[in-house]
């Protein structure tokens, strides 16, 4: 059974840094497309990043230069390396394999 | 990016009464490989989205048969067949044809 467990979020101020995990299980990282996908509060979802069974990544434009994706493929792991962060980024950030498999997702807060 | 516009964005149900949502793309949705990546999602109160339906038509394992995705180009719907309880929540179409990929803006769908 594949299943994702998300963790690492928090509250950031504005400008700060936040690195998130993907704990997988049931399959292997680095045989799947892996992505983040942000809901902001009660607000529709959002594709940050993603990346493929080869390895390229790609992100939204909103995050570009700012995030980066990122897998250990010794820890079967998934990670969102978040950088100068900004209050739009205030989110739950959701792990998703494929399209079809998500996590619980964790709460990222950015605010003074 | 593609704009991907569902309508309604509230839609009260009768209890088994059908329903329909529907999708549209500001661009066809046929990838270069011949498929047309066109998923449905559900987002129950308090979850995390749920994919119903992907490539059009297609229900994920244990999606119950009162869901269907029928549609193709830039036009897209999900029917429900029969209202139940448990399909309260919040529809989103996703289009993974074209990076970013995009989400709908979210159908509420209520008992009425």
């Amino acid at each position: 059974e594949v299943q994702l467990v998300e963790s690492g979020g928090g509250l950031v101020q504005p400008g700060g840094s936040l690195r998130l995990s993907c704990a997988a299980s049931g399959f292997t990282v680095s045989s799947n497309q892996l992505s983040w996908v942000r809901q902001a509060p009660r607000k529709g979802l959002e594709w940050v990043s993603v990346i493929y069974s080869g390895g390229s990544t790609n992100h939204a434009d909103s995050v570009k230069g700012r995030f980066t994706i990122s897998r250990d493929n010794s820890k079967n792991t998934l990670s969102l390396q978040m950088n100068s962060l900004r209050v739009e980024d205030t989110a739950v950030y959701y792990c998703v394999s494929g399209w079809g498999s998500w996590g619980q997702g964790t709460l990222v807060t950015v605010s003074s | 990016d593609v704009v991907m516009t569902q309508s309604p964005l509230s839609l009260p149900v009768t209890l088994g009464q059908p329903a329909s949502i529907s999708c549209r793309s500001s661009q066809s949705l046929v990838h270069s490989d011949g498929n047309t990546y066109l998923n449905w999602f559900q987002q129950r109160p308090g979850q995390s989205p749920r994919r119903l339906i992907y490539k059009v038509s297609n229900r994920d394992s244990g999606v119950p048969d009162r869901f269907s995705g029928s549609g193709s180009g830039t036009d897209f719907t999900l029917e429900i067949s029969s209202m139940e309880a448990e399909d309260v929540g919040v529809y989103y179409c996703m289009q993974g044809t074209h990076w970013p990929w995009t989400f709908g803006q979210g159908t509420k769908v209520e008992i009425k």
